[in-house]
């Protein structure tokens, strides 16, 4: 199956720094991923979706200028929280289809970012 | 839009079964897909169910009723590893996203 390499695993930012989350497809082409936010004790709530090439497509609600999402080649897609503060201090995880020539092919997740916004 | 609910929290012991429960509201449906997620740790594709009936795999078997809206997740002979979150998920056919259920929080206790 897919290998999606997410880095950094956890970081610790200053309130009003800039942190980037890395994403890497390791043995696919992933022209689309899926950014996913997940608060402590809670489900797993759609970001962006990345598109190779071109702009993101950004979930109601999510500030696009605040979450900088880049998908420069078809094996890296990064997420830059721009101006972090507390509240931004979530589990951050990408994702991209298995098979994107089958259907509802499931999703195969990187190990996700830990962000501490101190 | 899409939403699916889930009981928040589910206990049991090891060797028993446990079924996870799944109920959702869609607008166009395409099938219901499992995840567990240990805490911490990146979310794992368990199964799907494209149509109505049981689906086994192992230990886990996942249940679809397209006419009722629900579905479940049944677990048996549980093991301590099992202890995890489990997620209900469904693609939209139009975007592809998934969207995923509120999610199940098992605790397996010897």
């Amino acid at each position: 199956g897919a290998v999606v390499s997410q880095h950094p695993s956890w970081v610790i930012c200053k309130s009003g720094t800039s942190v980037k989350i890395e994403c890497r497809s390791l043995d696919f082409q992933a022209t689309t991923m899926f950014w996913y936010r997940q608060f402590p004790k809670q489900s797993l709530m759609l970001m962006a979706t990345s598109n190779e090439g071109s702009k993101a497509t950004y979930e109601q609600g999510v500030e696009k200028d605040k979450f900088l999402i880049n998908h420069a080649s078809l094996t890296l897609s990064t997420l830059t929280v721009t101006s972090a503060h507390p509240e931004d201090s979530s589990f951050y995880i990408c994702s991209h289809v298995n098979d994107d020539r089958v259907w509802n092919s499931p999703l195969h997740f990187g190990n996700g970012t830990r962000l501490t916004v101190t | 839009g899409q939403s699916l609910e889930q009981p928040s929290e589910v206990t049991a012991v090891e060797g028993a079964i446990v079924q996870i429960n799944c109920t959702y509201q869609t607008s166009g449906f395409y099938g219901l897909s499992w995840y567990q997620q240990h805490d911490g740790g990146a979310p794992t594709f368990l199964s799907y169910n494209a149509l109505d009936g049981l689906e086994e795999t192992g230990r886990f078997s996942s249940f679809l009723s397209r006419s009722d809206s629900y579905g479940y997740l049944l677990l048996q002979e549980l093991q301590m590893k099992d202890s995890a979150s489990y997620f209900c998920a469904v693609r939209d056919p139009d975007t592809d996203k998934l969207i995923f259920g509120t999610g199940t929080r098992l605790q397996v206790f010897p």
